[in-house]
């Protein structure tokens, strides 16, 4: 089941600089896409979402940004912090679904 | 701030053993689930309860699992009879109720590491 994709597993980014995570899916019927965090020993974290009527949503130094068209999401975070170094999964729902589908996950480290 | 608790937070068991794990989602929430990530793997929906039932399950949740809300707090996993391939995390997570089309926010507790041997 390859419905949520993030094709890179890991991502190293320096303190103060723009990190984006990217992720794609092939279920168009798709509706909302959210964000978590995880680090370890802990369960994911929500970070944010964005609904497919949109194509930007942003929250302090974090942004999501929607591209329908392409199937396409990406994370934003500027400026990096080393707090943010942790695996950030992309998850997707379907209209009046309950489950979440969610990406490999990508491992970000913030380097000082 | 609410939180989901699970535990245990490692069980080791020989195949073939019944497990159960155990949750506490957030008071208010009415949406009830739990996913598993095996080692390596992404994070897998197994099933979600609303109202005292199934809501929706994946074709993972097979007769070896039930869910149970026995007590109006607790949330549990039962896998019948464990396989080697149960070895997993698994999480619980809870959600608000809230319109269906909405934001569906998941509340994810830290997990029960399950290792069958």
């Amino acid at each position: 089941d390859q419905q949520v994709k993030q094709n890179s597993p890991s991502l190293s980014v320096q303190e103060g600089r723009i990190s984006i995570l990217n992720c794609d899916y092939t279920n168009s019927m798709f509706d909302y896409f959210l964000w978590y965090k995880k680090y370890p020993a802990e369960g994911p974290t929500f970070l944010i979402s964005i609904s497919s009527i949109k194509d930007k949503n942003e929250d302090g130094r974090f942004t999501v940004f929607l591209n329908k068209s392409a199937k396409h999401l990406s994370l934003h975070i500027v400026p990096s912090q080393p707090g943010d170094s942790a695996v950030y999964f992309c998850a997707a729902r379907r209209n009046q679904a309950q489950k979440l589908v969610f990406g490999q996950g990508t491992r970000l480290t913030i380097n000082p | 701030e609410p939180e989901v608790t699970q535990t245990p937070s490692h069980q080791v068991t020989q195949m073939g053993q019944e497990v159960i794990l155990r949750c506490v989602p957030i008071s208010n929430h009415l949406y009830f689930y739990w996913y598993r990530q095996i080692l390596g793997q992404k994070v897998e929906f197994l099933v979600s309860f609303y109202n005292n039932e199934i809501s929706e399950k994946s074709e993972i949740f097979d007769d070896q699992f039930s869910v149970e809300r026995p007590d109006g707090s607790n949330f549990t996993l039962k896998i019948r009879s464990t396989k080697l391939e149960d070895s997993a995390m698994y999480f619980c997570a809870s959600s608000e109720p809230g319109e269906s089309s909405g934001a569906n926010v998941l509340t994810f507790g830290a997990g029960s590491r399950l290792t069958v041997l």
